[in-house]
């Protein structure tokens, strides 16, 4: 069946630094890709999406490419900032799934100053 | 902005008893779900609800579970027994439907339920 497959956490970087957290999927058909955050004691928020090949998503800094030749969807962000701390979740829609999200497993990221 | 709420943000029950945990999706949304992740687990999905009816339900969304949409507001999970497993937070989550951005879920803040 359909799967998000996330890196495994924790990941801590300095601020400033680079951030990629790496989202394999297995779908058949053309899914259609997200990445949710869910801050400390808050619930799940959409960060950005993509919904076909080679779309960009971006959001507050972060981006993501749906790269359908390596089946990936990989969470960038150039410089991130304490208040970037928190669990980021890669999710999956498809038709085969009747509309609902298949997650990942979560990746938390802590940023010190 | 328009966003889905939940109520209560946090609920103390004891085993065996009946929890109902109420949800107002986003009002021209149609289709309509709830998720339960246990703490540090992954987000897992429990049912899904469209045209008054289930569309959808995972292993997890036994007998114990049901849904209903009472009214045309709101949106409500009951857990008719509770075990400690439980234990979790449970989301409230609705899209719309209609392009172009019909497939996009939006979550509320959660129910924080704990069995004890």
């Amino acid at each position: 069946g359909d799967s998000v497959t996330q890196m495994e956490g924790p990941v801590t970087l300095s601020e400033e630094a680079c951030l990629t957290i790496n989202c394999t999927y297995t779908a058949t058909g053309y899914p259609s890709l997200f990445w949710y955050v869910q801050y400390p004691g808050e619930g799940l928020q959409l960060l950005l999406k993509a919904t076909k090949a080679d779309d960009k998503g971006s959001n507050k800094g972060f981006e993501a490419t749906y790269r359908k030749e390596t089946t990936s969807f990989h969470l960038e962000k150039g410089s991130v900032q304490v208040s970037d701390s928190a669990v980021y979740f890669c999710a999956l829609t498809s038709v085969n799934q009747g509309g609902k999200l298949i997650f990942g497993q979560g990746t938390e990221l802590s940023v010190k100053p | 902005e328009p966003e889905v709420t939940q109520t209560p943000s946090h609920q103390v029950t004891q085993m065996g008893q009946e929890v109902i945990l109420r949800c107002v999706p986003i009002s021209n949304h149609l289709y309509f779900y709830w998720y339960r992740q246990i703490l540090g687990q992954k987000v897992e999905f429990l049912v899904s609800f469209y045209n008054n009816e289930i569309s959808e339900k995972s292993e997890i969304f036994d007998d114990q579970f049901s849904v209903e949409r009472p009214d045309g507001s709101n949106f409500t999970l009951k857990i008719r027994s509770t075990k400690l497993e439980d234990s979790a937070m449970y989301f409230c989550a609705s899209r719309t439907g209609r392009a172009p951005s019909g497939n996009t879920i939006y979550f509320g803040e959660g129910s924080w339920l704990t069995v004890v």
